[in-house]
């Protein structure tokens, strides 16, 4: 009975490198969101995607930042040509439909650090 | 724009005291309200909500007191443990339709001093 699995739990690029970013939502869940901690911040909304569709991406930057969730596979969440601002902690979540506002069940986050 | 805030950044408390962590939001339109634990390298973990229809949700150890008028919810755990020490989320949401985006605010980190 797995949860959201998210990987890798730590990534180190460089400036300019990409960052690509994988989350399993847990089974049976087909709604995943992705938040972004900054230091000393709370979690900001990113995106929202159900299978083959973007819902909600009203949270990502205009530039640089994707995500896509395939119909088989796990979420991606791409970074191109990472700035040392995009420095921080990526979460994801997964519920079961729309408006499972009774708390999501959240992964334990990839932990981007740009050099 | 800080729709929700938390306040006080930290919080300490001695062992069988009681906690109380608060939260004010400026979106009169959230209509949903979760609370957040979380501690270091893991995601957050869900504890308890309240729907704006209600004033006071309580789960065990965990009430929830929301005030509308003042646009201001609590979150108090009494008895206080050394295991509660993290950091807590205040979030919101608003319509069941608008999908499930929450919005945080920016934690407090409670401390439960044995």
């Amino acid at each position: 009975n797995a949860g959201v699995m998210q990987n890798p739990r730590h990534l180190v690029r460089r400036r300019g490198q990409e960052a690509r970013l994988r989350c399993s939502p847990m089974k049976g869940h087909s709604h995943v969101y992705w938040y972004r901690q900054l230091p000393e911040e709370g979690l900001k909304f990113m995106v929202y995607l159900q299978k083959e569709n973007i819902i909600d991406e009203s949270g990502m930057p205009k530039e640089r930042f994707s995500a896509e969730f395939p119909k088989e596979g796990p979420s991606i969440l791409r970074i191109q040509q990472v700035v040392r601002g995009d420095s921080a902690a990526y979460f994801c979540a997964s519920s079961p439909r729309l408006g499972a506002r009774k708390g999501y069940t959240f992964g334990s986050g990839t932990r981007l650090t740009v050099v | 724009d800080q729709q929700v805030k938390q306040n006080s950044p930290s919080l300490r408390v001695q062992e069988g005291r009681i906690s109380i962590l608060n939260c004010d939001y400026t979106n009169s339109m959230f209509d949903y309200f979760l609370w957040y634990k979380k501690y270091p390298a893991e995601g957050p973990t869900f504890l308890i909500s309240i729907s704006s229809i209600k004033d006071k949700n309580e789960d065990g150890r965990f009430t929830v007191f929301l005030n509308k008028s003042a646009k201001h919810l609590s979150l108090h755990i009494v008895p206080s443990q050394p295991g509660d020490s993290a950091v807590y989320f205040c979030a919101a949401s608003e319509g069941e339709t608008s999908g499930s985006r929450l919005t945080f605010g920016e934690g407090t980190q409670l401390t439960v001093n044995p």
